[in-house]
């Protein structure tokens, strides 16, 4: 039972480069996000996906793109990297009962 | 002002004493309120949550939630090295699928 699966784990692109971060959860959750989190910013929602087939865009939105691909897995695109892009960043998923959510080990990107 | 807001801390404790940590919210709709602990370079993990007024203990963790106050604290009783951990409040509205996290604080148990 793996919970949430992220890839990858680091990555270091250059400027204007393309990437999708990759999360897969096998809870049968319906929910799921993704957040960056920054020094002293704490963790800030970037999109989410209440259900299959749907999604919503959260806190900072901008220079990111997400497909919920099926209940599993959860993408998110970076078209063109910038500087302002280096971050962590966190998948999760949630139950529809219980409110808590898991959370993947996360990816460390550089964006030089 | 913030949604949800932490003391960033560092907070000190000895080893054995209690750690208090707080957090203020701004939504008077939240109903759902969470405690993360984080260690350094590590994913968020559930420690406690809690729905209602009062105080609701697991182990040596104690959640209260003041909803009149707007305010959720967590009680670490007998603190241990290994509860050095940023520690991230979390608050959700009813019909809201998303969490809104506060900034963390930072927690640090002295030997």
């Amino acid at each position: 039972n793996a919970g949430v699966t992220q890839t990858p784990k680091f990555q270091v692109l250059k400027t204007g480069q393309s990437m999708t971060l990759q999360c897969a959860q096998d809870m049968n959750h319906n929910s799921m996000y993704w957040y960056r989190q920054d020094p002293g910013m704490g963790l800030r929602l970037i999109y989410y996906s209440a259900s299959e087939g749907t999604t919503d865009k959260g806190e900072v939105p901008n220079g990111y793109n997400v497909s919920r691909l099926n209940k599993r897995e959860f993408s998110l695109r970076l078209e063109s990297a910038a500087p302002s892009q280096t971050s962590v960043y966190f998948c999760a998923s949630k139950d529809r009962v219980l409110d808590g959510y898991t959370f993947g080990s996360g990816t460390r990107l550089t964006v030089v | 002002q913030k949604e949800v807001e932490q003391n960033s801390g560092p907070l000190s404790v000895p080893e054995g004493a209690i750690a208090s940590l707080n957090c203020t919210y701004s939504d008077r709709g939240s109903q759902s309120f969470f405690w993360y602990r984080q260690y350094s370079g590590k994913s968020p993990e559930l420690i406690m949550f809690i729905y209602s007024n009062g105080d609701k203990e697991d182990g040596r963790f104690t959640a209260q939630l003041n909803k009149a106050s707007q305010y959720v604290s967590l009680l670490i009783r007998d603190s241990q090295p290994s509860d050095s951990a940023t520690y991230l409040c979390a608050v959700k509205a009813f019909g809201n699928e998303k969490l809104t996290f506060g900034t963390g604080t930072r927690l640090t148990i002295i030997p």
